[in-house]
């Protein structure tokens, strides 16, 4: 089955301090979706991006996916940032099922 | 407010306890699904629904048992059979199969005594 794996695992960055969070995987995809799980465990929805760029205020996200990536950037870091980011694909047929990559940890210091 | 409501937030058991987690949708989704987080770890699925009356196991549906009588519906069911039930259980829906986006619920969080 398709592979996601997400880099880096962990990250801790100063508050106002960039970030870009990256997520590979193995197959052609028909979704990729963005989440953001809060220090309560619910996971937000960021983006719905299978391919080009969008962006929401401070945070942006690029899918290429004819080289099988997608990138989350963040700026101007806030606290309220810290979380776990994960990225999920699915390849689109009848048998197939989301994936999710492990994650990556984000801490951001006051 | 259109959503996914996720019932008990929190629940203990005894071992050996059969429990039932809820998962009510009025988003007017076909798709719902089940998965399990353990502390530190990615999500894995238990159990997904394409359309009312179906469901289908995921990659660890051992343990585990689900009904979709109803559309809003898609409770899961943890039995005495599952070897380590403890965890963060998380419903979500799609407005179809393999098409559109993931919204989830806040989850449930199970302590097995």
């Amino acid at each position: 089955g398709i592979q996601v794996e997400q880099s880096p695992p962990d990250l801790i960055l100063q508050e106002g301090a960039n970030s870009t969070l990256r997520c590979n995987f193995s197959d052609s995809v028909n979704n990729l979706q963005w989440f953001h799980q809060n220090p309560w465990g619910q996971l937000i929805n960021l983006f719905y991006i299978p391919s080009g760029t969008k962006q929401n205020g401070r945070l942006s996200a690029t899918t290429v996916a004819t080289e099988r990536y997608s990138l989350l950037y963040i700026s101007s870091s806030q606290t309220t940032d810290s979380g776990v980011y994960f990225c999920a694909v699915e390849r689109g047929s009848s048998a197939s099922k989301i994936i999710f990559g492990s994650g990556t940890r984000l801490s951001i210091r006051p | 407010d259109g959503g996914i409501t996720q019932s008990p937030k929190y629940l203990f058991r005894k071992e050996g306890q059969n429990v039932t987690l809820s998962c009510e949708q009025n988003l007017n989704h076909d798709a719902m699904y089940w998965y399990r987080q353990d502390p530190g770890q990615g999500l894995r699925l238990i159990y997904y629904s394409q359309i009312v009356n179906d469901f289908q196991k995921g990659d660890i549906a051992e343990g585990y048992s689900v009904s979709r009588e109803k559309k809003e519906s898609f409770p899961l069911t943890v039995t005495s059979a599952q070897k380590n039930p403890t965890a963060f259980y998380l419903c979500a829906s799609s407005i179809s199969w393999g098409t559109g986006e993931l919204f989830f619920g806040e989850g449930s969080r199970l302590t097995v005594l």
